[in-house]
């Protein structure tokens, strides 16, 4: 079975700092990659997605993630981040062909003004 | 273009009572996926619908029930309500290569 492991529950940043959270999944084949960001009191929303090729994704909002086949990683980064990015942070998986996504328990951004 | 959209909002039950959830999917979505999330927890899939049919589910018993109408909206159905079914209760719509799912607000429900 597949599972996803987000090791960072809580961040907290200043402004203008850089983000990176961490994102690891255990399943042998391909899969499909996702980052969800669930801001206060909205809707889950996509970031960014990973499915092949160039394995450096770029997101909406100035975010990026970098696929690394050999550690079963999919990690979130973000230059500097503001405080408009304070939510909830899920990285997804999904095996080609499944229907299911499998997330992690999700990281919690708390970005200070 | 509207997104997901799901009802009702909120809804409080009591132990051993049954709820309805509904779904609408995003236009031109064809397939309806149901999670559930727990408090501090990711969304954890239940079962999925596609032209009207259960196509894959989740870990999760047979007290969680679900139907697909013809026009794709979709039915949660929970029997025999415990504490632990407290949750939001999220639907995601996709289209035809299923390759991302579009979430909806979710239902809050709070079982007593």
């Amino acid at each position: 079975a597949q599972s996803v492991s987000q090791h960072n529950h809580h961040v907290i940043l200043s402004e203008a700092a850089s983000l990176e959270l961490g994102c690891n999944y255990s399943y042998g084949g391909t899969v499909n990659l996702f980052w969800y960001v669930q801001y206060p009191g909205q809707h889950l929303q996509l970031l960014l997605k990973y499915f092949s090729g160039d394995p450096l994704v770029k997101g909406i909002k100035g975010f990026e993630a970098e696929f690394i086949k050999s550690k079963f990683s999919f990690n979130l980064r973000k230059p500097s981040v503001q405080w408009s990015d304070t939510a909830e942070y899920f990285c997804a998986v999904k095996a080609p062909g499944r229907r299911a996504l499998t997330f992690g328990s999700g990281t919690r951004l708390q970005v200070q003004p | 273009d509207a997104g997901v959209t799901q009802s009702p909002t909120h809804l409080i039950k009591t132990r051993g009572q049954q709820v309805t959830l509904r779904c609408s999917p995003k236009s031109g979505h064809d397939t309806v996926s149901w999670y559930q999330q727990a408090l501090g927890q990711g969304p954890q899939f239940i079962f999925q619908y596609y032209e009207e049919e259960e196509r894959q589910r989740g870990n999760f018993p047979d007290r969680f029930s679900g139907h697909q109408f013809p026009n794709y909206s979709s039915e949660l159905n929970v029997n025999a309500l415990l504490l632990g079914d407290s949750a939001l209760y999220l639907c995601a719509s996709s289209g035809l290569r299923g390759d991302e799912q579009f979430f909806g607000p979710g239902t809050r429900l709070t079982v007593l």
